[in-house]
């Protein structure tokens, strides 16, 4: 069973600050790795994409990934309360991918002013 | 920005009714999802539809569920007889490649009565 795991938290940081959210994932032959935010209610929203190896960055976010670690990271800077929100790490690749995305439970973010 | 669409936005039937969640991709993506999202748990795959065919479905996807993209631009699921136990919110998403970005549609609640 391809497995992706996050710590639900909530995580809690202060305006401003470096939040750091981290997934693990158990299939070695994933190829896509993805961060949606999702707001209570709402539909997933793509935030950033990995592909291989090392950091992406985009704007107040940095994707991070170690395939042999089997990791990825997402770092938040300049924290806002309006990145408040569950975030969701995606992962697919494999054999015979179909583009099957398989769900971590996602990882609750507080950002106090 | 090209989105994908969904349409009822909420959805209230009787067990053992059929109800029809109707998507409109993305117009140049060629590969189709449908995820759901039981209150409180993971976003979690139902089908993939590729080509005018199903590529990968998950043991949810039982006898009751059909999709079909009958005609160039919509793409639907429908649950024959539903259950209690069907009430999710339930997502499209489209994407132009299997290991590329997948967007998601706002996505349907369905209470199931």
């Amino acid at each position: 069973q391809k497995e992706v795991e996050q710590n639900s938290g909530p995580l809690s940081v202060p305006e401003g600050a470096i939040a750091s959210l981290n997934c693990t994932y158990s299939d070695r032959g994933s190829q896509s790795f993805f961060w949606y935010r999702q707001y209570s209610g709402k539909s997933p929203e793509l935030i950033m994409s990995i592909y291989s190896n090392g950091d992406k960055e985009d704007g107040r976010f940095t994707a991070q990934l170690n395939k042999a670690s089997q990791y990825v990271s997402l770092l938040i800077r300049d924290s806002q309360p309006s990145d408040s929100a569950t975030y969701l790490c995606a992962v697919n690749g494999g054999s015979g991918n179909t583009g099957k995305l398989i769900f971590g439970q996602g990882t609750t973010l507080q950002v106090k002013p | 920005e090209p989105e994908v669409t969904q349409t009822p936005s909420h959805q209230v039937t009787q067990m053992g009714q059929e109800v029809i969640l109707r998507c409109v991709p993305i117009s140049n993506h060629l590969y189709f999802y449908w995820y759901r999202q039981i209150l409180g748990q993971k976003v979690e795959f139902l089908v993939s539809f590729y080509n005018n065919e199903i590529s990968e479905k998950s043991e949810i996807f039982d006898d009751q569920f059909s999709v079909e993209r009958p005609d160039g631009s919509n793409f639907t699921l429908k649950i024959r007889s539903t259950k209690l136990e069907d009430s999710a919110m339930y997502f499209c998403a489209s994407t132009q490649g299997t290991t590329r970005e997948q967007y998601f549609g706002p996505g349907t609640r369905l209470t199931v009565t």
